[in-house]
C-alpha cells in the first residue's frame, strides 16, 4: 500500500522558514517524479513544485520561485520542501503527491503551514 | 499559463440522478506526443484529494464505473451516471500537458438536493 506522510508544518513568522518532509513507503520511491501541491484555507488546489525521480530536475510555481526549494533523498525515501521568506499567502495545507505519468496517483494527508505574527 | 475553467461551480443533484461537470482549457491540451493530459480529482469533505480519471478518460483503479471522463482539445466533461451520497465533495480538473505550471480548475462543489 502506498503511503505518503507529510510532517514539518506549523506556525511560522512572516519572513521565516520551514522545512517540510514527506516519508514515502509502499512503492519504489526512486523511480517516481514527485510534487508538492497546496490548498489555502477554504480555497482550491495549487501546484507548488515538481521534482524528477533522480532529483536533478526541479520546477516551481512563479509564486514560490526563489523562495522554496524541493529536494529528495532516495536512500531515505523522503521528499522535502524548504520554504524561506514565508508570507501570509503561503498559509495552506501542503500535500506530497506521487506522479505515475500523471500527477496525483497518490496524496499524503497534508501538513498545515500557518504564517502569522 | 493554461487557464482551466470549470462550470458550474456549485452543483446540487438529486440522489440517483446524473451529474455533469465541464472543464475548459485556454489552449489545446493535446501534447506533441499525441496524448491529452487532463485529470479529474475528487476531494471529499475533510479528506485529501483522490485522482479519479487521467488522460481524459482512463479511470483509476477502484473508481466506480459511474464516473466517466470525455472530451478533447479544450473541452472536457466529468459525468456521474447516478449520483450517490458518497459522491458529495469538490471536483477539480487539472492539466499536465503544458507545464510548468500544472494548473487546476477552480473546483465544482457537488451537493445533494
Amino acid at each position: 500500500e502506498v503511503q505518503l506522510v507529510e510532517s514539518g508544518g506549523g506556525l511560522a513568522q512572516p519572513g521565516g522558514s520551514l522545512r517540510l518532509s514527506c516519508a514515502a513507503s509502499g512503492f519504489s520511491f526512486s523511480t517516481y517524479n514527485m510534487h508538492w501541491v497546496r490548498q489555502g484555507p477554504g480555497k482550491g488546489l495549487v501546484w507548488v513544485s515538481r521534482l524528477s525521480s533522480d532529483g536533478k530536475s526541479a520546477t516551481y510555481a512563479d509564486a514560490v520561485k526563489g523562495r522554496f526549494a524541493i529536494s529528495r533523498d532516495n536512500a531515505k525515501n523522503t521528499l522535502y520542501l524548504q520554504m524561506n521568506n514565508l508570507g501570509a499567502d503561503d498559509t495552506a495545507v501542503y500535500y506530497c503527491v506521487r506522479d505515475d505519468g500523471s500527477p496525483g496517483a497518490d496524496w499524503g494527508q497534508g501538513t498545515l503551514v500557518t504564517v502569522s505574527s | 499559463d493554461v487557464v482551466m475553467t470549470q462550470s458550474p461551480l456549485s452543483l446540487p443533484v438529486t440522489l440517483g440522478q446524473p451529474a455533469s461537470i465541464s472543464c475548459r482549457s485556454s489552449q489545446s491540451l493535446v501534447h506533441r506526443n499525441g496524448n491529452t493530459y487532463l485529470i479529474w480529482f475528487q476531494q471529499k469533505p475533510g479528506q485529501s484529494p483522490r485522482r479519479l480519471i487521467y488522460k481524459v478518460s482512463t479511470r483509476d483503479s477502484g473508481v466506480p464505473d459511474r464516473f466517466s471522463g470525455s472530451g478533447s482539445g479544450t473541452d472536457f466533461t466529468l459525468k456521474i451516471s447516478s449520483v450517490e451520497a458518497e459522491d458529495v465533495g469538490v471536483y477539480y480538473c487539472m492539466q499536465s500537458t503544458h507545464w510548468p505550471p500544472y494548473t487546476f480548475g477552480q473546483g465544482t462543489k457537488l451537493e445533494i438536493k
